[in-house]
């Protein structure tokens, strides 16, 4: 079956442009995860869904960050007025559910720069 | 808090050499531990997961993983190393409330020399 599709897959936005990212889990995946990578280091934790519960937002690392999910479909991760720091690949995953002992099915993911 | 230090950046073996990436975690209970791999211009795969019983776990593409707890370390090996391992390895542990929210370590890049 279908992988974890995310769009775009480049992004080149200005300083101060919202950017919008899209994520597509697998089908019958309930938990949904945003995961940041800047250059030379590992995935940082942003957000995750896990069905029609309130969303953990705790990796969030400011208020310009936002993500909204309906039900267990689409996502998308809203970066408001981007700054330079912003640039980096930005990954989704899911998970049949959202226990520990899931493995996480990871997008190809979104490269965004900020000039 | 939960944190991963995977100490070495960048390691370069020869094809056919062993291979061993090192992985310490911080945690205070029995830790969820995960290798993942990041081939260029791919997603990240799951290599192996630990949660509990055998501290020797098998995983795809040939690796093993070993769990040592008085060392706080979960390092991964891999007896002969092919060219197609050359990727980004990544070490992470599962946080502490009952969710898949996953911390990662830096990183370690490898590569094969022919």
């Amino acid at each position: 079956g279908a992988g974890v599709s995310q769009s775009p897959s480049n992004k080149v936005t200005e300083k101060g442009k919202d950017v919008e990212l899209r994520c597509d889990p697998i089908s019958g995946h309930t938990a949904l995860y945003w995961y940041r990578q800047r250059l030379g280091q590992g995935l940082e934790f942003l957000i995750y869904f896990q069905g029609n519960s309130a969303p953990d937002k705790s990796g969030l690392p400011s208020d310009r960050f936002s993500a909204e999910r309906t039900g267990e479909s689409v996502s998308t991760l809203t970066i408001q007025r981007t700054q330079q720091e912003d640039s980096a690949v930005y990954l989704c995953a899911s998970s049949p559910t959202q226990t520990r002992l899931e493995t996480q099915y990871f997008g190809p993911g979104t490269r965004l720069l900020v000039l | 808090a939960q944190s991963v230090t995977q100490p070495d950046i960048h390691i370069t073996v020869s094809e056919g050499a062993s291979l061993e990436l090192r992985c310490n975690y911080s945690y205070g209970a029995t830790p969820y531990l995960f290798w993942y791999v990041q081939s260029p211009g791919q997603g990240l795969q799951l290599l192996l997961k630990y949660f509990s019983g055998d501290t020797l776990v098998q995983g795809i593409k040939g690796f093993e993983a070993e769990f040592k707890r008085s060392q706080s370390s979960f390092n991964l090996r891999k007896p002969s190393v092919h060219w197609s391992d050359a990727a980004e390895y990544f070490c992470a542990v599962a946080g502490s409330s009952n969710t898949g929210k996953l911390i990662f370590g830096q990183g370690t890049t490898l590569q094969v020399k022919p």
